[in-house]
């Protein structure tokens, strides 16, 4: 089966300026998952989506990310405007009903 | 909270030498456990599992047994290869299903 999509792989931006990240998981998956990883350091959770609904995003700078998931499947996060600490991979996961979470390859972003 | 605490790296060993990578775990509970490995370039990908006390994962000659009494998932190979350079991240999976992650133990292996 195909695994999770992330598009872009790489993102250079200038700080203040907005960016997007998309995520199409495994066909099915009901839970979706966006992670952020600092370089040197695991990655830690940023949202937790179930169908179309947030379960967490205590985790989330709401002042400046957003996520949204239409239709229970793809899903955006939005960070606007990026400051330079925003520079990580970005990874996206989604989950059947079991307790394994499958990982895309990861957005990695770069604020200057 | 729950925490996941593993050695730090690099962990550098030469090609067919023991590999221990010591993790340790704070939970309410009993969390699955876990080890991602994280090649260059690439995704996580799951490297083993247990979902419970004394359960063994194991996958491609990699073992972790599940301590409940030392609340420790240390990771082990017989023989490292070079092809095993990379990340190792030790996580645990909280009652609402989302993965705590430890810092990631680099592993070098040498010719």
């Amino acid at each position: 089966e195909a695994g999770v999509a992330q598009s872009p792989r790489y993102k250079i931006i200038e700080k203040r300026q907005s960016v997007a990240f998309w995520c199409n998981p495994i066909s099915g998956h009901a839970t979706l998952y966006w992670y952020q990883q600092i370089l040197g350091q695991g990655p830690k959770l940023l949202i937790q989506f179930q169908n179309n609904g947030v379960v967490d995003d205590s985790q989330l700078p709401k002042d400046r990310f957003s996520a949204e998931r239409l239709k229970g499947v793809d899903s955006t996060l939005k960070i606007q405007p990026a400051k330079l600490e925003d520079s990580a991979v970005y990874l996206c996961a989604s989950r059947p009903t079991v307790d394994e979470q499958f990982f895309g390859p990861g957005t990695r972003l770069t604020v200057l | 909270g729950d925490s996941v605490t593993q050695m730090e790296g690099p962990v550098t060993l030469s090609e067919e030498a023991f590999l221990t990578i010591n993790c340790t775990y704070t939970a309410t509970g009993y969390p699955s456990l876990f080890w991602y490995v994280q090649y260059p370039g690439e995704g996580l990908q799951l490297l083993l599992k247990a979902t419970k006390a004394d359960d063994k994962g194991s996958n491609k000659g990699f073992e972790a047994t599940y301590r409940k009494e030392t609340t420790s998932f240390h990771l082990e190979k017989g023989s490292v290869q070079v092809s095993d350079s990379a990340v190792y991240f030790c996580a645990l999976m909280d009652s609402s299903y989302k993965l705590i992650f430890g810092s990631g133990t680099r592993l070098l292996v040498r010719p």
